[in-house]
């Protein structure tokens, strides 16, 4: 069965620094999603992506972060200056269409701890 | 805006015993709902959803869910609790006209399952 893959699965950073979550969604899916939990938090939606626009972003998603397209596969999550606070679980999810009621399949993320 | 609470962040039954993750939703327009579960160190896996169609739901692992409008509440229910279900389980809606089909989470519970 398809799944949505991401890398890496841990990474450890020094406040400051710029990461870039990798995600591969699956394959003929169109919409793409990151979301991040912090630690005992609810799930919190950072972005949507749809034919190479972000179709919405939330409160969350300032100037630091960016999402890219690169090639047909991957789906990049970039935080150019990571502050303590973007600790957290981030998620990638991907659907094969819009529409309220579609599924959305989660990879099992990237655990980031910014020191 | 849409949200959605889930009481109880812990809940504990014995194995054998019915399992009732509760659910209630906020929304201004007709909801789509879901049900996630997330086993230790994976992603979010779907066990159900509803789509405006039937009332009562069925997903996987025996789990099934049931929409009242009146109630505003999508509970989660299982007959007979196995040792495997012990995971975290988060309800989401999504459906705002003003929306990207992002979804919005509740908080999560955790299901114990005694032995």
């Amino acid at each position: 069965e398809p799944e949505v893959t991401q890398t890496p699965s841990h990474q450890v950073t020094q406040m400051g620094q710029e990461v870039i979550l990798r995600c591969v969604p699956i394959s003929n899916h169109l919409y793409f999603y990151w979301y991040r939990q912090i630690l005992g938090q609810k799930v919190e939606f950072l972005v949507s992506f749809y034919n190479n626009e972000i179709s919405e972003k939330s409160e969350i998603f300032d100037d630091q972060f960016s999402v890219e397209r690169p090639d047909g596969s991957n789906f990049t999550l970039k935080i150019r200056s990571t502050k303590l606070e973007d600790s957290a679980m981030y998620f990638c999810a991907s659907s094969s269409s819009g529409g309220f009621g579609k599924t959305q399949y989660f990879g099992p993320g990237t655990r980031l701890l910014v020191l | 805006a849409q949200s959605v609470t889930q009481l109880g962040s812990h809940v504990s039954v014995s194995e054998g015993a019915l399992v009732l993750l509760r659910c209630n939703y906020s929304s201004s327009v007709p909801p789509y709902l879901f049900w996630y579960v997330q086993y230790p160190n994976q992603g979010l896996q779907l066990l159900l959803k509803y789509t405006s169609a039937a009332t009562l739901v069925k997903g996987i692992n025996g789990f099934e869910a049931e929409f009242k409008k009146s109630e505003t509440s999508f509970h989660l229910t299982k007959p007979s609790a196995h040792m495997s279900d012990a995971a975290e389980y988060f309800c989401a809606v999504s459906g705002s006209k003003d929306s990207s089909y992002k979804l919005i989470f509740g908080s999560g519970t955790r299901l114990l399952v005694r032995p």
